[in-house]
């Protein structure tokens, strides 16, 4: 089945860029994303690429995709002490589109 | 546009109880999905309801049930509790537009002692 990894936790400065790094094993994967959750809240959607695409910018925000690796990853320029938070990588299929398969979230510490 | 609620927020329920959980999706979403989040088992798909019809399920038994209203609204149950069915339930609405994204609302924390 399908299978996504990530790293546990990351400690940035503020001010420094922080890059989140995702695994992913299902070759059909169509979309990838990446949310964000903070303590007690639901998830936000940060920003998503389509399978075809190797490269997304939004504002602070890159996504790099090699699919080639199954590899995905998310820089935030700039880091800021409100960007601390657990970060998910997702994932959907071709024929399950609402399902999304996550990772196991990436606890990013911004440090002063 | 008003996000995805869910309500209740919090919920303490004893052992062998059985739960509701409400969602109201994005105005114009026809998909809603649910999760659970725990920290053991991480985020994990349950079901998605498209038109009132059940489209995707997730690996959960039979207890966990749901369904959906001609207004997109969805509603979960959990039926005979048990301690690990506490967790964050997590509900998400799909557009089913041109994009495949998913926003989800602030949760139901479900806690069964």
């Amino acid at each position: 089945g399908e299978d996504v990894e990530q790293s546990l936790f990351l400690s940035v400065r503020e001010g420094d860029s922080s890059v989140i790094n995702c695994t992913y094993t299902d070759s059909s994967s169509t979309y990838l994303y990446w949310y964000k959750q903070e303590p007690g809240a639901g998830l936000q959607l940060l920003t998503y690429i389509f399978s075809n695409m190797d490269m997304k910018q939004d504002q602070r925000l890159t996504v790099l995709l090699n699919k080639k690796d199954k590899h995905l990853s998310l820089r935030i320029a700039d880091t800021q002490t409100g960007d601390s938070a657990i970060y998910f990588c997702a994932e959907t299929s071709t024929g399950t589109a609402s399902k999304l398969t996550f990772g196991t979230g990436t606890r990013l510490q911004v440090t002063l | 546009k008003a996000g995805v609620t869910q309500t209740p927020r919090y919920l303490i329920k004893t052992r062998g109880q059985q739960v509701t959980l409400s969602c109201s999706p994005i105005s114009g979403h026809r998909s809603v999905s649910w999760y659970q989040q725990t920290p053991g088992q991480g985020l994990q798909f349950l079901f998605e309801y498209f038109s009132e019809t059940q489209r995707n399920k997730g690996n959960f038994p039979g207890r966990f049930s749901g369904r959906q209203f001609s207004n997109s609204r969805s509603e979960m149950n959990v039926s005979t509790l048990e301690l690990g069915d506490s967790a964050l339930y997590l509900c998400a609405s799909n557009d089913r537009g041109t994009q495949e994204t998913q926003y989800f609302g602030p949760g139901t924390r479900l806690l069964v002692l």
